[in-house]
């Protein structure tokens, strides 16, 4: 079974740092793209992060760029979103999602469940 | 960056109604576009890639249509487990943008 599994979230003060893990099992987890898409309470989805399946070409959406930092390691089938410099407007559940970037095509199938980070003071 | 932008934001409906939500890319995206469902509590479900491809192990009741700026996700003869919200996305380019999401409720 595709399965991916977040995990590190928790509450941290404004300016403070997160490091979120997805890990990823059932699949040859080197052989997609990965991306982070967060959802702020009761609103709608925002695209965070992605990262080509190889490690290489990283990209932030503009609110995150400098902050947030994308990152893998297929030797342990997991992704990574290192956290910086957080805001309250950073809360949210942050999801990690597999994208088959098929013949240029980008969908995100499957989800993980989803990691709550709160940034409060 | 792209704007998407659905339409109806909500929607109440029947069990066995057709319902049709649409999305509106602000510039030509051909057809990389996405409809996601989400239930409360739980993470986003892929039901059609590429603004027509059905995903596997979706129910066939569920299609989409539409190319350039225009897409509509339709639901034919509705069940009690496909009220949720339901959200377009585009993968053109990056940052990949979401529609706002469109609720889906029992009348």
């Amino acid at each position: 079974e595709v399965q991916l599994v977040e995990s590190g979230g928790g509450l941290v003060q404004p300016g403070g740092s997160l490091r979120l893990s997805c890990a990823g099992s059932g699949f040859t987890f080197s052989s997609y793209w990965m991306h982070w898409v967060r959802q702020a309470p009761g609103k709608g989805l925002m695209w965070v992060s992605r990262i080509k399946s190889d490690g290489s070409r990283p990209s932030h959406a503009d609110s995150v760029k400098g902050r947030f930092t994308i990152s893998r390691d297929n030797a342990k089938n997991t992704l990574y979103l290192q956290m910086n410099s957080l805001r309250v407007e950073d809360t949210g559940v942050y999801y990690c999602a597999r994208d088959p970037d098929s013949n240029g095509y980008s969908w995100f199938d499957p989800w993980g469940q989803g990691t709550l980070v709160t940034v409060s003071s | 960056d792209i704007q998407m932008t659905q339409s109806p934001s909500s929607l109440s409906a029947s069990v066995g109604d057709r319902v049709t939500i649409t999305c509106r890319a602000s510039q030509i995206i051909r057809n990389y576009l996405n409809w996601y469902q989400q239930k409360p509590g739980k993470a986003p479900n892929l039901l059609i890639y590429a603004a027509s491809s059905l995903q596997s192990g979706v129910p066939s009741r569920f299609s989409g249509s539409g190319s350039g700026t225009d897409f509509t996700l339709t639901i034919r003869s509705l069940q009690p487990e496909d009220f949720a919200t339901y959200y377009c996305q585009q993968s053109y380019s990056t940052p990949y943008t979401f529609g706002q999401g469109t609720k889906l409720e029992i009348k």
